[in-house]
């Protein structure tokens, strides 16, 4: 199975602050990588999909890079309603794998 | 409006049964493949389960495969997971989503608990 390890597994910034989240895969991916939000009690949603293709509706402030076995999501100026946590998952091959989560707080 | 709703969590002892239905409506549900994701209480996303659109092929995570089958009914618009031999560890909320490479959209999930 692919693993998907991501970091950090967990943040804190400030409103405004440019945030990084990175992925990395165990095996080249090209560019099947999906990015996804989850609210406290809620189900998740997608970000990004194809690596750098954003989701209609989404903030242009998310973005996301990368191919191969090394992915970016960045948010360009991080908002209250950002806080959350975010996933990457892999559908390169089955079984889809899904990273471990990082954590964005606001300070 | 796109929307999926799961039903059939609950309380469930240790090597019983369950089966979740994804009602779905507000999109062409026969031309999508299908995705089950399930969170254990505090944990990250888990992959469970994919099928096709037409039903024909299935996938399962190992932790699963075996005891799981998914199957969808596309004349009723309802997605399905069978539940046996259920452990404590199969705890967690259970997503539908849809398409089955990058999901587009998630249902609200229903709350699965083994427990005795």
């Amino acid at each position: 199975d692919i693993q998907m390890t991501q970091s950090p597994s967990s943040l804190s910034a400030s409103v405004g602050d440019r945030v990084t989240i990175t992925c990395r895969a165990s095996q080249d991916i090209g560019n099947y990588l999906a990015w996804f939000q989850q609210k406290p009690g809620k189900a998740p949603e997608s970000l990004i999909y194809a690596a750098s293709s954003l989701r209609s509706g989404v903030p242009s402030r998310f973005s996301g890079s990368g191919s191969g076995t090394d992915f970016t999501l960045t948010i360009s100026s991080l908002q209250p309603e950002d806080s959350a946590g975010y996933y990457c998952q892999q559908y390169y091959t089955y079984p889809r794998t899904f990273g471990q989560g990082t954590k964005v707080e606001i300070k | 409006e796109m929307q999926l709703l799961e039903s059939g969590g609950g309380l469930v002892q240790p090597g019983g049964s369950l089966r979740l239905s994804c009602a779905a409506s507000g999109f062409t549900f026969s031309s999508n493949a299908m995705s089950w994701v399930r969170q254990a209480p505090g944990k990250g996303l888990e992959w469970v389960s994919g099928i096709s659109s037409s039903g024909g092929t299935t996938y399962y995570a190992d932790s699963v495969k075996g005891r799981f089958t998914v199957s969808r009914d596309n004349s009723r618009d309802t997605l399905y997971l069978l539940m046996d031999s259920l452990r404590a560890e199969d705890t967690a909320v259970y997503y539908c989503a849809k398409r089955g490479d990058s999901p587009d959209y998630w249902g609200q999930g229903t709350l699965v608990t083994v427990s005795s």
